[in-house]
């Protein structure tokens, strides 16, 4: 069992570029996120999708998009990126079923660096 | 505004001791909190979950307390390791700024090294 896996594992990126970063789980989870995590500011929610076909904002959505149009994937895009989004990504996933208690699975993360 | 806290960004204690982790939360009143550890260059993963109606929750050499009263839950190692050498973050949810739904939200997180 994989899990979460995300793609690519590290990607140094021109400012102005357009990038996506994959995310798919394996475990059937209905709810999957997209945190950033820089030093000193912890994990910040990006967006997030409680279902295939459904998203949300989080602390931190400006300059990011998402799709969620199955249960297993949800890819993050950067459709113009600028120098301060270089961060470290974590996709994650959870069964928001299991009881309301949202205990969430983290993929390893990709470190993306904007020049 | 809503805020967590945990105790202090690095915390060194000598193996075999107990290490207790601090968080604290403002202007809330959370459902639960759970705790992660978190490795360099790793994720973060699921250690323990605590309810608002649960004082204590153990799990092998873990333990959590949840004092909704002081708005706080303490975290500890007993018979510490260097293996448990981690960040160790805790996350409760939140409202998000927008209002519109709660998320789990983390704490900046706590680097324990346990020394040999």
């Amino acid at each position: 069992i994989a899990g979460i896996t995300q793609a690519p594992t590290s990607q140094i990126l021109a400012a102005g570029r357009r990038m996506t970063l994959r995310c798919t789980q394996d475990m059937r989870h209905n709810a999957m996120y997209w945190y950033r995590q820089d030093l000193g500011l912890g994990l910040r929610l990006i967006h997030y999708s409680n279902t295939a076909g459904t998203t949300g904002k989080g602390e931190v959505p400006d300059g990011y998009s998402v799709s969620r149009a199955n249960t297993d994937d949800f890819p993050l895009t950067l459709a113009s990126a600028v120098p301060s989004q270089t961060s470290v990504y974590f996709c994650a996933s959870s069964d928001s079923t299991a009881g309301g208690t949202d205990t969430q699975y983290f993929g390893p993360g990709t470190r993306l660096t904007v020049l | 505004s809503q805020k967590i806290e945990q105790n202090s960004e690095a915390l060194n204690i000598q193996e075999g001791k107990t290490a207790t982790l601090t968080c604290n939360y403002t202007n809330y009143s959370p459902a639960y909190l759970q705790w992660y550890r978190q490795d360099p260059g790793r994720g973060p993963v699921f250690l323990l979950l605590i309810r608002e109606n649960e004082k204590e929750k153990r799990k092998e050499r873990l333990k959590v307390t949840f004092d909704t009263t002081l708005k706080q839950s303490l975290f500890h190692i007993t018979a510490s390791q260097p293996a448990d050498s981690a960040t160790y973050l805790c996350a409760l949810d939140l409202s998000l700024p927008s209002g519109s739904a709660r998320q789990l939200t983390f704490g900046s997180g706590t680097q324990l090294t346990v020394l040999p």
